[in-house]
């Protein structure tokens, strides 16, 4: 079965690091693109991270750029994301997900079910 | 960056109804656009990618239509399990965007 499983999440201040695990099972993370999502309490969906399959290419959304970094371990089959200098406007839930395979199919297939990560003093 | 504009940003409807969300880019996308379907405290499901193609284990009562600029998500009947707040996402340039969602709850 497909599955992502995120986990990480929890309470940090301002300033402070975390580091977010998404557990791939069901797939080879060689063999696909996976981003990092995140939702803001009450708010909608933001993009935040992307690395390919090769983990050759990463890029990145502006708000987290030089804060953040995507990486990923085949070997353990899970997906990272690094998240440093953290700052009040991080608070979200942080989902990992699975780009699709095929022509015009790059869209998200398969989400995890998210890990809330709560920047506070 | 590409800004992903939906409407309604809610509507209320009955079971059975005929649904119509429409999800706008600020240029041409060609048919770069995905549909997810959120339900409170879940995560998101893939429902469409490439405009108009259902995901795998998908309804055929929702359909997605349109390319360049304009795009359609349409349940074609209600069911109770589709109560939920939908997006539209478009994967034709970084950053990837998301429009602000809809929300369907029921009338």
């Amino acid at each position: 079965q497909v599955r992502l499983v995120e986990s990480g999440g929890g309470v940090v201040q301002p300033g402070r690091s975390l580091r977010l695990s998404c557990d791939a099972s069901g797939f080879s993370l060689r063999a696909h693109a996976m981003h990092w999502i995140r939702q803001a309490p009450g708010k909608g969906l933001e993009w935040v991270a992307v690395m390919s399959f090769d983990e050759n290419d990463k890029d990145y959304a502006d708000s987290v750029k030089g804060r953040f970094t995507i990486s990923g371990d085949s070997s353990k089959s899970t997906l990272y994301l690094q998240m440093n200098s953290l700052r009040v406007e991080d608070t979200a839930v942080y989902y990992c997900a699975r780009e699709g395979l095929g022509p015009l199919n790059d869209a998200f297939d398969i989400w995890g079910q998210g890990a809330m990560v709560t920047v506070s003093s | 960056d590409i800004q992903m504009t939906q409407s309604p940003s809610s509507l209320s409807a009955s079971v059975g109804d005929r649904v119509t969300i429409t999800c706008r880019a600020s240029q041409d996308i060609i048919n770069y656009l995905a549909w997810f379907q959120q339900k409170p405290g879940k995560a998101p499901k893939s429902l469409i990618y490439a405009a108009s193609s259902l995901q795998s284990g998908v309804p055929s009562r929702f359909s997605g239509s349109g390319s360049g600029t304009d795009f359609t998500l349409t349940i074609s009947s209600l069911q109770p399990e589709d109560f939920a707040t939908y997006y539209c996402q478009q994967y034709n340039d970084y950053p990837l965007t998301f429009g602000g969602g809809t929300k369907v709850d029921i009338k």
